[in-house]
């Protein structure tokens, strides 16, 4: 079958560093997604990943490698806004989107 | 209209009768899906539709019907509701079937009694 598996919830401290992570086990491999979703809003698109290494946009960062099935999401200099949940999702050898089911992250002051 | 609306954005209905989920989009993208996200699940896809004319079954098909007349509507019926399909239903849009990212609506919050 196809997993996907994500913490069900972190807590972090405004300012501070978190990383998210995400293992998959998919029939094929074309790409990973990493969405952020509030509470009681649409997922919106943060990064995409194809190839090993790091895609860095900002404070956001996502890393993959392939050969460990293995992602993370790395947000730095926190803030409040960022409490959300992050949503990793595997697009298998039909083109279709596996989705884990979200990581709640608790930002404190 | 900038990106994807849904229609309504929630409801209660009663287990046994017909309802229609509206969801339109204007950025003119050939794809579209429907999903229901529930608590403690990932994101399970119904439906999809790859451009106007075609659809085809996601995970969890059963109870579910689409129709894609054209390239901006992509409705999803529920023929008969039961409990089970109490749920967050969102619609999303692609560009390209299959290979470009998915842009999401504000969702439809659907309760069936």
């Amino acid at each position: 079958g196809q997993n996907i598996d994500q913490p069900t919830e972190m807590t972090a401290t405004e300012g501070a560093i978190v990383q998210i992570n995400c293992t998959y086990q998919t029939s094929g491999f074309n790409g990973l997604f990493w969405y952020q979703q509030h509470a009681g809003e649409a997922p919106t698109f943060l990064s995409y990943n194809v190839l090993d290494g790091l895609e860095e946009k900002g404070r956001f960062s996502s890393f993959l490698s392939r050969s460990k099935g293995y992602s993370y999401l790395l947000l730095k200099e926190l803030q409040m806004k960022d409490s959300a949940s992050y949503l990793c999702a595997v697009r298998d050898s039909n083109y279709q989107l596996i989705w884990g089911a979200g990581t709640k992250l608790i930002i404190k002051p | 209209i900038a990106g994807i609306t849904q229609a309504p954005t929630s409801q209660i209905l009663a287990a046994g009768r017909r309802m229609t989920l509206r969801c339109t989009q204007d950025m003119r993208h050939n794809a579209m899906y429907w999903y229901r996200q529930d608590l403690g699940l990932g994101l399970r896809l119904i439906h999809y539709s790859n451009t106007a004319g075609t659809t085809g079954k996601g995970e969890v098909p059963d109870g579910y019907s689409v129709s894609r007349a054209n390239t901006d509507d992509f409705p999803l019926t529920l023929a008969s509701a039961v409990p089970s399909q109490t749920s967050v239903y969102f619609c999303a849009s692609s560009d390209l079937a299959g290979t470009d990212t998915q842009y999401f609506g504000p969702g439809t919050r659907l309760t069936v009694l």
